[in-house]
C-alpha cells in the first residue's frame, strides 16, 4: 500500500526551530515529488511547494520562499519541512502529499501534522 | 500571484445536483483538479485533468471546463458528500489552490 506517514503534533514557542517529517512507503520514493500544504485553523488549503527526492530540486510558492526549508533523506525515504524561527502565525496543520506519476494532482496524502506556536 | 476563485458555499438538497465553479486567469490553458476535505480528515482527490475521476471515486462526481472556469458537479448528492471542496491548478511551476467551497446538504 502506498502511503505517507507524518510525524506527530508539535507545540513550540515563538522563535524556536522545528523540523517535521513525512515518510513514504509502498513506492519508489526517489521517483516522485513530495509537496507540502498548509491549512491554518478554520481556513483553506495553501500550496507551500514541492521537492523531488531524486535530486532535492525544491520549488517554493512565493508566499513561503525564505520562510521554510524543504529537504529529504532518500536513505530513509523521508521528506522534511523545517522552520528556523517559528512565529505564532505558523500555527497550522501541515500536510505532505504525493502527485501521481501520470498526472499533476496529489493522489496520496499524509495524515497531517499539527503545529502549534504559542508563548 | 495567481488566484483561483470559488463560491464560499453551496447548498443542495439530498438527491439534487450541486455545482461548484472555479475561475482563474487562463485556467482554460491549464489542467485543473478537485479535492474533497471532510472535517478532521486529509483532502481526497476526486477529479484530475479537468474531467478524470480516480479509481474509487463515485460516478456522481464529474468535472468539466468552459473557458477559464472549471466546474465540479455532484449528481444525486448524498449526505456523505457534505464537505469542503478545493480546486487546484499549476502556475509557473507552483501549484495554487482555490479559495474553497463548503457544500452543505440540507
Amino acid at each position: 500500500e502506498v502511503q505517507l506517514v507524518q510525524s506527530g503534533a508539535e507545540v513550540k514557542k515563538p522563535g524556536e526551530s522545528l523540523k517535521i517529517s513525512c515518510k513514504g512507503s509502498g513506492y519508489i520514493f526517489s521517483n516522485y515529488w513530495i509537496g507540502w500544504v498548509r491549512q491554518m485553523p478554520g481556513k483553506g488549503l495553501e500550496w507551500m511547494g514541492i521537492i523531488y527526492p531524486g535530486d532535492s530540486d525544491a520549488r517554493y510558492s512565493p508566499s513561503f520562499q525564505g520562510q521554510v526549508t524543504f529537504s529529504v533523506d532518500k536513505s530513509i525515504r523521508t521528506a522534511y519541512l523545517q522552520w528556523s524561527g517559528l512565529k505564532a502565525s505558523d500555527t497550522a496543520m501541515y500536510y505532505c502529499a504525493r502527485p501521481s506519476a501520470t498526472f499533476d494532482a496529489f493522489d496520496i496524502w499524509g495524515q497531517g501534522t499539527m503545529v502549534t506556536v504559542s508563548s | 500571484s495567481y488566484d483561483l476563485t470559488q463560491p464560499p458555499s453551496v447548498s443542495v438538497s439530498p438527491g439534487q445536483t450541486a455545482s461548484i465553479t472555479c475561475s482563474g486567469d487562463k485556467l482554460g490553458d491549464k489542467d485543473s483538479c478537485w479535492y474533497q476535505q471532510k472535517p478532521g480528515q486529509s483532502p481526497v482527490l476526486v477529479i484530475y485533468q479537468d474531467t478524470m475521476r480516480p479509481s474509487g471515486i463515485p460516478e456522481r462526481f464529474s468535472g468539466s471546463k468552459s473557458g477559464n472556469t472549471a466546474t465540479l458537479t455532484i449528481s444525486g448528492t448524498q449526505a456523505m458528500d457534505e464537505a469542503d471542496y478545493y480546486c487546484q491548478a499549476w502556475d509557473t511551476n507552483t501549484g495554487v489552490f482555490g479559495t474553497g467551497t463548503k457544500v452543505t446538504v440540507l
